[in-house]
């Protein structure tokens, strides 16, 4: 089984590229997540989802974007990049709401901007 | 609002006992319990929802005080393999996590 799967694994952008992080899961979970993760610190959410077409913000999401055409999908989509975005991003999806099931994680995206 | 743990870190040695506290400034109706290892990502421990039910790890424990928001892991005669960073997380719609508390269990 492959749960969450994100790509990159890594990737170093230059400031005011743009990119898109990738994020699947094939266990047909209806809520999706985007943390980001400082060295040392705890996780952020940036961008939520409870199913298909609904997105909403969490506590940092200037800066980003993110779309959920489909179950499967939720892409991360970070314009001009900044020093700030240097990070680890997390990816996670639950079967319903966060309240009443365990969350699974994608193995992370470590971005760099210089 | 995210969640506020303590203590920020804590070192053992193996076969010692901690306890990790988790509190909220907001009506909980659930929390959530995860560990990273460095360079991982989290890993589900256990959930404990308003009522009493709980979810999760055989050899982990943990408490839900709903009147006071506060949740405790209780890690007992503790491994090598429990070192990490613990987080609790508080569930809505969406799920926010405490800044972590690092444990290391020394031989």
């Amino acid at each position: 089984n492959a749960g969450v799967t994100q790509t990159p694994k890594f990737r170093i952008l230059k400031i005011g590229q743009s990119m898109t992080l990738q994020c699947t899961q094939d266990m047909n979970h209806n809520y999706m997540y985007w943390y980001r993760q400082d060295p040392g610190m705890g996780l952020k959410l940036i961008y939520y989802s409870v199913g298909a077409g609904i997105t909403d913000k969490g506590e940092v999401p200037n800066g980003y974007n993110v779309s959920r055409s489909t179950t499967e999908d939720f892409p991360l989509r970070l314009e001009l990049a900044a020093p700030s975005q240097t990070s680890v991003y997390f990816c996670a999806s639950s079967y319903s709401g966060a309240p009443n099931t365990e969350a699974f994680f994608g193995q992370g995206t470590r971005l760099t901007v210089v | 609002q995210q969640p506020v743990q303590s203590p920020q870190a804590v070192i053992l040695r193996e076969g010692e006992d901690a306890v990790i506290n988790c509190s909220s400034s907001k009506a909980l109706y659930s929390v959530h319990w995860y560990r990273q290892k460095h360079g991982e990502a989290p890993v589900f421990l256990m959930i404990l929802l308003k009522g009493g039910e709980q979810k999760g790890h055989d050899k982990i424990s943990a408490s839900f005080n709903e009147k006071k928001q506060q949740s405790s892991l209780y890690l007992t005669a503790s491994q090598l393999s429990y070192s990490g960073t613990y987080f609790c997380g508080t569930a809505y719609n969406d799920m926010r996590f405490g800044a972590g508390t690092r444990l290391t269990v020394k031989p």
